[in-house]
């Protein structure tokens, strides 16, 4: 089974400077795909950034980016000129690539701050 | 992106009653949903999955005779807390993905307390 590991329970950071939120994850595979979801207040879980395991560029969207290592099995997201509205709790998650299940791992989240 | 609706936001409902939480996909087809649990300051449980016009698949340790699932459509899963008790208050929030997708598109969640 795959397994997500998300070491910072709190994490904060000064607007407009970055801030980079670990996470590791386990696994078999060899294809498999990562996300980023934040959860606002509001509690709606919405999607930052995907990563497909068979693509070694990065994965960027606007003012988030990821470093990707498959071999460390590590997927680290860059969250650069922080904004208020970055706010949230921040979940890693894993979804294998076999087969047709498509349940998502999540590992235990990050809840970051943005300080004024 | 896709749109899933998840209906009620907020629920109150007394001990002993039966609570239904529907979850619709606006404009795909959802071959798969899930539902998850969350408590405060925790990370998203998998409850169950379910698979348009088959059984769910329950996860280890969750009771399907007290959590229903329904997917009688491609566009709508239903969860029912049968018997509620105040230990089933929670977060439940449905998510769903479609065949060609690689994404889970999620519901706004459901606050559930029972009194």
């Amino acid at each position: 089974a795959q397994t997500v590991t998300q070491s910072q329970p709190e994490m904060s950071v000064q607007e407009a400077e970055t801030v980079t939120l670990s996470c590791t994850y386990d696994t078999s595979e060899s294809d498999y795909y990562l996300f980023w979801y934040k959860q606002p207040p509001s509690r709606q879980m919405i999607l930052v950034i995907r990563q497909e395991a068979y693509k070694q560029q990065n994965a960027t969207e606007n003012r988030f980016s990821v470093n990707f290592q498959k071999a460390a099995k590590s997927f680290s997201l860059k969250i650069s000129d922080s904004q208020l509205g970055d706010a949230a709790m921040y979940f890693c998650a894993y979804r294998s690539a076999y087969g047709s299940a498509r349940q998502l791992t999540f590992g235990s989240g990050t809840q970051l701050t943005v300080l004024p | 992106g896709a749109v899933v609706s998840q209906h009620p936001s907020r629920v109150i409902c007394k001990s002993g009653t039966s609570v239904k939480i529907e979850c619709r996909s606006l404009d795909f087809q959802a071959t798969t949903m899930f539902w998850y649990r969350q408590f405060p300051k925790q990370s998203l449980m998998l409850m169950a999955t379910s698979n348009e016009g088959s059984k769910a698949t329950y996860e280890q340790g969750v009771e399907k005779d007290k959590f229903l699932i329904n997917h009688a459509s491609l566009t709508l899963s239903t969860l029912t807390v049968t018997s509620a008790h105040p230990e089933d208050s929670s977060f439940y929030i449905c998510s769903a993905t479609a065949t060609s997708n690689t994404e889970a598109f999620f519901g706004q969640g459901t606050r559930l307390t029972v009194v």
